[in-house]
């Protein structure tokens, strides 16, 4: 089925630093959805953008629709242990009842 | 949180042997699903249901089948297990009015011997 490149597969960083993910798609999406996994559990979900050019943020986290409707990006800033997981994106077209996923980004911090 | 919890949270059986996992929310939420997660293969959706009684295939439904009997409950069902079919399941719901994001439960551990 139909997946969206999420980039980069995996990160390794310093407590404090901040941190950049996207995702990218080949189809037109209404909805684009943020999600980090902790190990043993399901998604959470993080941030919700529902126009094209709308800048969310919650907390040190901030997300982007992408103008073109056809990506989205996640920023955190200051970076803490708690960080740690795999971010998830997810895109929504119009009227369709299901979601397309990204792969994941792992995110690992050392202290 | 949309109050979303799944049973068994682990479960080891045998190959050949029928297993359901069950997803009960208490939300009212219209939309319910269930996902497939595997290493290299992120989230994969299984079936869906849109209402009580009306479900639909995902791209992994071979060797699975639900039911929805009432809003708040959704069945998972296999009906003869393989060892392929060893993953971690999970159920996500959404309102199905206006903003339509899923959430998600916590996950079904199963492993087919």
């Amino acid at each position: 089925g139909q997946q969206l490149n999420q980039s980069p597969q995996s990160m390794f960083i310093q407590e404090g630093e901040d941190v950049s993910m996207n995702c990218t798609s080949s189809s037109i999406f209404n909805t684009w959805l943020w999600y980090k996994q902790d190990p043993g559990e399901g998604p959470v979900l993080l941030i919700a953008l529902y126009k094209a050019g709308e800048l969310t943020s919650n907390g040190r986290l901030t997300a982007q629709f992408g103008i073109t409707r056809k990506d989205s990006f996640l920023n955190i800033s200051a970076s803490i242990p708690s960080d740690v997981g795999i971010y998830f994106c997810a895109g929504q077209a119009l009227g369709a009842q299901k979601l397309v996923f990204g792969q994941g980004t792992r995110l690992t911090i050392n202290p | 949180d949309a109050g979303i919890t799944q049973s068994p949270r682990h479960k080891v059986t045998e190959t050949g042997t029928p297993v359901t996992l069950r997803c009960h929310q208490t939300e009212n939420h219209r939309y319910m699903y269930w996902y497939r997660q595997d290493p290299g293969h992120g989230l994969r959706l299984i079936h869906y249901s849109y209402g009580v009684k009306d479900t639909d295939k995902g791209e992994v439904s071979d060797g699975y089948s639900v039911s929805r009997s009432k809003t708040e409950d959704f069945l998972l069902t296999l009906e003869s297990a393989t060892s392929s079919q060893t993953s971690v399941y999970f159920c996500a719901t959404a309102p199905g009015v206006g903003y339509n994001e899923q959430f998600f439960g916590p996950g079904t551990r199963l492993t087919v011997l």
